[in-house]
């Protein structure tokens, strides 16, 4: 159980354009789901937190305007990464949490964005 | 802001001996500390997690010990193979605008050479 999935695990994009990246729990409701960026050779860094229904809340130094996040359903949250520029290239991961095991993060398993 | 202390960066060790790697956390309100290994390009694996009312907690070859009032939690991995090689990450909890969330160690790299 606690499965998380995640699509594309791969995208390569033109600079200027917008990649949208989909989490989903395939087997428990997620209450929030979390989306963190992680470059080469770093740590997971927090973007932002979402729950079902309402509004991200967003890290410090995270523009909100450019990282769109959806949260629609307690399955599914989205990504968009507007006007891609080459130094948003990189590793974005999601996870997700059920009320039933808090604190515990089931993560996907990534989605490698390249912005040329 | 609070932050989450790992070290070492890299650790190398040979076949069947043991690793320990070591974080610090800075939010004496922090309750759940887990940890991660994850290999190049995949997901982060929870590999054990501990909570704040237990002071040590095993798993196989594997241990993690939380010492409250030093703010600080240890990683333990007795008996390493060539496949324990990873990153590990730690996480520490703290209190997010809505809800809790994880804040991560830099992470170690570790090497276990047959």
């Amino acid at each position: 159980g606690a499965v998380v999935s995640q699509h594309p695990s791969r995208v390569i994009c033109k600079s200027g354009t917008s990649v949208k990246i989909e989490c989903r729990s395939l087997d428990f409701q997620a209450t929030t789901m979390f989306w963190y960026r992680q470059f080469p050779k770093q740590s997971l860094m927090l973007m932002a937190t979402s729950n079902e229904g309402s509004k991200a809340t967003y890290e410090q130094g995270v523009e909100k305007d450019k990282f769109l996040i959806n949260h629609a359903s307690l399955t599914l949250s989205t990504l968009t990464v507007t006007s891609a520029h080459p130094e948003d290239s990189s590793f974005y991961i999601c996870s997700a949490r059920s009320e039933e095991v808090y604190n515990e993060q089931f993560f996907g398993p990534g989605t490698r964005l390249t912005v040329l | 802001g609070e932050n989450v202390e790992q070290h070492p960066s890299t650790l190398s060790v040979q076949e069947g001996d043991s690793a320990v790697i070591k974080c610090t956390y800075s939010d004496s309100a922090s309750n759940y500390f887990p940890w991660y290994k994850q290999e190049l390009g995949k997901r982060p694996q929870l590999i054990i997690d501990i909570r704040s009312n237990v002071g040590e907690k095993k798993d196989q070859r594997i241990a993690v010990t939380l010492n409250k009032t030093a703010k600080h939690f240890s990683l333990h991995i007795t008996e390493t193979q060539p496949e324990d090689s990873a990153v590990y990450f730690c996480a520490a909890s703290i209190e997010g605008e809505n809800t809790d969330k994880l804040i991560f160690g830099t992470g170690t790299r570790l090497q276990v050479f047959p």
